[in-house]
């Protein structure tokens, strides 16, 4: 079975801080795709950032960064310079190989203080 | 260039009514997923369906929940004889074909059963 765990329910990050959100996922596939989507209170999923399993280095866009650590099963999101707008419920999802759906964590509520 | 359209945002029907959600996927995209997200939790897949292949039925929870996409192109998400646990937020994504393919997805329906 295909699970991500993320394990911080909740967490708050002063404005312009940095702030790094957890999700661990099992699998025993080699090859597969993770994702952090984003969800504010309009509702609509927003991509944040995807990365690819066999590519060793870290997904990257913009403030938003990953620490992919494929051993450990491990896929953080880094959010740097943290602004207003990035309070939202974030969720990790794993794309394993021949999978119809994604499956995602639990989510993580991200406030962001001024 | 629309995004994935859902309607309608909110719907509120007694319990045992049948209720039908629509979803409109971005033009052009062949896969379509429908998703419910309850309160709290992560989103858990219903249903899957790719080009005019059979679809994906393993997610959905009762046979009171059926779904049908007409023309390859908008989807139906109906349930029957609702009960009060079908209350959440029904989410609809598509993508296009293709490894790495990420999902758009819309603003949901807000379902509550009274």
């Amino acid at each position: 079975a295909q699970t991500v765990t993320q394990s911080q329910p909740e967490m708050s990050v002063q404005e312009a801080e940095t702030v790094t959100l957890s999700c661990t996922y099992d699998t025993s596939e080699n090859n597969y795709y993770l994702f952090w989507y984003k969800q504010p209170p309009s509702r609509q999923m927003i991509l944040v950032i995807r990365q690819e399993a066999y590519k060793q280095q870290n997904a990257t866009e913009n403030r938003f960064s990953v620490n992919f650590q494929k051993a450990a099963k491990s896929f953080s999101l880094k959010i740097s310079d943290s602004q207003l707008g990035d309070t939202a419920m974030y969720f990790c999802a794993f794309d394993p190989p021949g999978a119809n759906n994604l499956f995602f964590g639990t989510g993580t509520r991200l406030t962001v203080i001024p | 260039g629309a995004g994935v359209s859902q309607s309608p945002s909110n719907k509120v029907t007694e319990k045992g009514k049948d209720v039908e959600l629509r979803c409109d996927p971005i033009s052009g995209h062949t896969a379509l997923y429908w998703y419910r997200q309850s309160l709290g939790q992560g989103l858990e897949f219903l249903i899957y369906f790719q080009g005019n292949s059979a679809p994906d039925k393993s997610g959905l929870p009762s046979d009171r929940f059926s779904a049908e996409r007409t023309g390859g192109s908008v989807s139906t998400l109906t349930i029957q004889r609702t009960q009060q646990e079908d209350s959440a937020v029904y989410l609809c994504a598509s993508s296009a074909t293709g490894p790495s393919k990420p999902q758009h997805f819309g603003d949901g329906t807000r379902l509550s059963i009274l």
